[in-house]
């Protein structure tokens, strides 16, 4: 039973738009979430968390919004440039805080278009 | 669909044991599968990529011979940790690819190692 969804293998975008990803989680327990970008080739590299103490948290041009009570997360990008193209996978941490263990979501996709 | 096991989930040894965890592939055939460590604030290390029927590459900084890998099938990945120390202690965690641009990639549930 997958316990983190990212339901959209893939999203385009335009340059300058926004990008949107989405993310649902089932376990109530979780109470820390992360974003990680995958280039190809590469491993996955963190880009930005959020605790369930908050509903947003805020990097530059990314964002991250928790709602807890639908369990549901997202990362915003914007202005989404050619360089935000990659996979990007949401994690959740298993109840632990910060140094708990990880679970992935399937990953989304992202091209950005020039 | 494409799912990632990995077994143990936690294993507790002594210092000089060695342990190995088994990565696998259940609804699908990984053409390669990659070892992570996470280390603190959930930055994620890759250990090696593994291609079946192929020895695995290692990344720089990983010795090949503590963390044996197997690829035994298009399914089935081993890692062992050999003559475990306290500071190998850590959360592995695996993800294997079904496709060669290995852009897609499924992750396991990780296993937890505490070394005593």
């Amino acid at each position: 039973d997958q316990q983190v969804k990212q339901n959209s293998p893939s999203l385009s975008v335009q340059e300058g738009r926004i990008s949107i990803l989405n993310c649902d989680y089932t376990n109530s327990m979780f109470d820390y979430f992360l974003w990680y970008k995958k280039y190809p080739a590469e491993g996955p590299t963190f880009l930005i968390s959020i605790s369930s103490i908050k509903d947003k948290n805020e990097d530059g041009r990314f964002t991250v919004f928790l709602n807890k009570s639908a369990k549901h997360l997202s990362l915003h990008i914007v202005p989404s440039q050619p360089g935000d193209s990659a996979v990007y996978f949401c994690a959740a941490s298993d109840g632990a805080g910060s140094q708990g263990n990880l679970i992935f979501g399937k990953g989304t996709k992202l091209s950005v278009k020039p | 669909g494409a799912v990632v096991s990995q077994h143990p989930s936690r294993v507790i040894c002594k210092s000089g044991t060695s342990v190995k965890i088994e990565c696998r592939s259940l609804d699908f055939q990984a053409t390669t599968m990659f070892w992570y460590r996470q280390f603190p604030k959930q930055s994620l290390m890759l250990m090696a990529t593994s291609n079946e029927g192929s020895k695995a590459t290692y990344e720089q900084g990983v010795e090949k011979d503590k963390f044996l890998i197997n690829h035994a099938s298009l399914t089935l990945s081993t890692l062992t940790v050999t003559s475990a120390h306290p500071e190998d202690s850590s959360f592995y965690i695996c993800s294997a690819s079904l496709t060669v641009d290995q852009e897609t990639q499924y992750f396991g549930p990780g296993t937890r190692l505490l070394v005593l």
